[in-house]
């Protein structure tokens, strides 16, 4: 079975840009959070999404967009990009939204901003 | 302060024991995980437990949970070369999976 993929793995764009980042969960799971990781620090939660629905948002500002289709699939979308957006991106796909299931990773996104 | 903590780096002899400890400081934490993350990768989510448990076993992994301390550990036993990596300890309060990570512990293991 396939597990989560995202794409595209690796991502170069200019301040001041858009960038759209994509996930699909794993075969039958209905939740898609994700996390924003910098280089020596933990994930830092950005959105849950589940049967379409947003869950939860994290600490981010509003540049920071997301959406969940109908096939469960989720799009990350950020705008107007800062330098500080460097990061890895990771999407995590779990059968429900409840706080004791398990959540599979994606390999992640790196994003460069310069 | 930050809500989770953990050391940055630990290093062991392959074959002895690690163990890797995790503080947090939210009491209302219901579950509590440990991730592993190797170079290039995503998040592998190791184990969890519960927070009305106080240890879990699950082959070379043990994971002890002190709640009046709001202290966590992962041990891991006969540790081998293909451990290392980066350890997140993550709490999570409440129904939603929403979980806060801590920095990541290195763990590297030498012959």
């Amino acid at each position: 079975d396939a597990g989560v993929t995202q794409s595209p793995t690796h991502l170069i764009k200019t301040r001041g840009q858009h960038v759209t980042l994509r996930c699909s969960p794993i075969s039958g799971h209905k939740s898609v959070s994700w996390y924003q990781q910098v280089l020596g620090q933990g994930p830092q939660f950005i959105f849950q999404y589940y049967e379409k629905e947003e869950r939860g948002r994290g600490n981010f500002p509003d540049r920071f967009s997301a959406r969940q289709f109908p096939n469960y699939s989720s799009e990350l979308n950020v705008n107007a990009l800062l330098l500080g957006d460097s990061a890895l991106y990771l999407c995590a796909s779990s059968p429900g939204s409840g706080g004791g299931t398990e959540a599979f990773f994606g390999q992640g996104t790196r994003l460069t901003v310069v | 302060g930050e809500d989770v903590e953990q050391s940055l780096f630990l290093s062991v002899r392959e074959g002895d024991s690690s163990v890797i400890n995790c503080t947090y400081t939210d009491s209302s934490s219901t579950y509590l995980y440990w991730y592993k993350q190797e170079p290039g990768a995503g998040l592998q989510l190791l184990t969890y437990i519960f927070s009305n448990m106080d240890m879990k076993q699950d082959q070379r992994l043990t994971v002890l949970l002190n709640k009046k301390d709001k202290h966590l550990s992962l041990r891991i036993a006969d540790t081998q070369t293909g451990d290392s990596a980066i350890y997140f300890c993550a709490e999570n309060t409440g129904g939603s999976y929403i979980p806060t990570f801590g920095r990541g512990t290195s763990l590297i293991v030498h012959p």
